[in-house]
Order: structure tokens, then sequence, then C-alpha cells
């Protein structure tokens, strides 16, 4: 079964926008991790920030933020005020009680000037 | 401080041959994990290590994979008998824990000719 959902193989932004990349994920354990990296074209994952389970408080990194929403399964990632280097896949990971991690199959930005 | 290191960045073999793809973490890292990332695929874990332990291999292909990482020396990922469908990116993770983030390395590309 599909643990982690990126539904958006493509997305598009104007630079200085705000986006909203979505991520889902299923699992019945209580105690879980989620991720979120930037894989550019060079081809390195960077890694961006991270949501406990237990965290009330949603994730913030900069221009980064994670909306976490418990109820839904959803670890959408919020860019604020893009720009032309925020290119690249993006994927998000849900690391389980094991420390297995899983990915989806990634969500690719481009910003546009 | 150095980051995940990963060598070679790229690798050509032949079919029949063996790849050996090479990681050393972050310095005060102990965990180690091997993905796989099979081209406009995310990212597909193979094997979690620590030192002179393999602690998860669920990932790992039963045959022609082996992983370890000794007590001294960086981890080795091992294919032997590399077949066309090996071709892809193998990325190695580091973290100080088992619960904390995992910092990739930049890769290496293995290409089977």
């Amino acid at each position: 079964a599909q643990k982690i959902t990126q539904t958006q193989p493509g997305m598009f932004v104007q630079e200085k926008e705000a986006v909203t990349l979505d991520c889902t994920y299923d699992t019945s354990d209580q105690s879980y991790g989620l991720f979120w990296y930037k894989q550019p074209s060079s081809g390195e994952m960077i890694f961006l920030i991270y949501q406990g389970s237990y965290d009330e408080q949603n994730a913030t990194e900069g221009r980064y933020s994670l909306n976490f929403q418990k109820a839904r399964k959803s670890a959408n990632l919020v860019i604020s005020a893009s720009q032309l280097g925020d290119s690249a896949m993006y994927f998000c990971a849900m690391r389980d009680p094991g420390n297995q991690f899983y990915f989806g199959t990634g969500t690719s930005l481009t910003v546009i000037p | 401080n150095a980051g995940v290191m990963q060598n070679p960045r790229h690798l050509v073999r032949r079919r029949g041959q063996e790849a050996r793809l090479r990681c050393s973490p972050m310095k005060g890292h102990s965990h180690v994990y091997w993905y796989r990332q099979l081209p406009e695929e995310g990212l597909k874990f193979m094997v979690y290590l620590q030192k002179e332990n393999i602690i998860d291999e669920s990932g790992m292909p039963k045959e022609r994979f082996s992983a370890e990482f000794p007590k001294e020396g960086p981890s080795i990922l091992r294919i032997q008998q590399v077949v066309r469908g090996d071709s892809a990116a193998y990325f190695c993770a580091s973290s100080h824990g088992g619960g904390s983030e995992q910092y990739f390395g930049p890769g290496t590309r293995l290409t089977v000719t």
C-alpha cells in the first residue's frame, strides 16, 4: 500500500508568490515523522523541514512551512515568496517507528520569472 | 563540517561486472541508510545499518545486493553481476540517532551498459 501520495506531478508558480505542494500519508502508527526534501537538477537531496506526529505547532523553517493536518493525514509544504532557485523536485517522506522512510513520487516545481 | 560523502558520483559498468558504491556519513553520525531512485520515481529504501550491524534490509533485493558498514571506513553497497535494470541513482543518508532526520549524500549514478 502506498504510504505517501503526492498528487501534483508538476506545479508552476510566479516568482515572489506562495505555493503549496500537497502530500498525504497513510499510517496506523501514532508516532511518526514527516519530512520534505528538495532535489535540484544537480541531483542531491536537501532536507527542508520536519514535523513530528505529536507536534501541535506547524513546523516552519524560513520561507518553508508545513501545514500539518493530522486528522486528514496531510502534510503540505508551503513555500512563501518563491524564488527562481526554488525550481526543483520536492519529495515528501514519512518515517515510521521502525525508522524506515517512505518517499512520495515527487512534485516538480517551476518558478516563473 | 563535511556532509555525507559518496563516491564515485558516476559509475559505468558493463553487464555482469560488480559495482561498489561508498558512503562516508557525516561526522558524529553512526546510522547509515541506502536508497535507490529509478528515473522519474521517488527514493526507495534499501537498507539501514549501524556500525558492524545491519538493522533493516527489507528493501534489499534478495540476490546480488549486499551492504556493510564496518567499524572503520565507509559504508559499502555492493552489486554483483549488474544488469541494465540496476541503472539508477543510489543515495546514502546518515543520521545521528535512529529517530533523527537523515542527511543525504549527493548520490552515485550507476549506468549499466
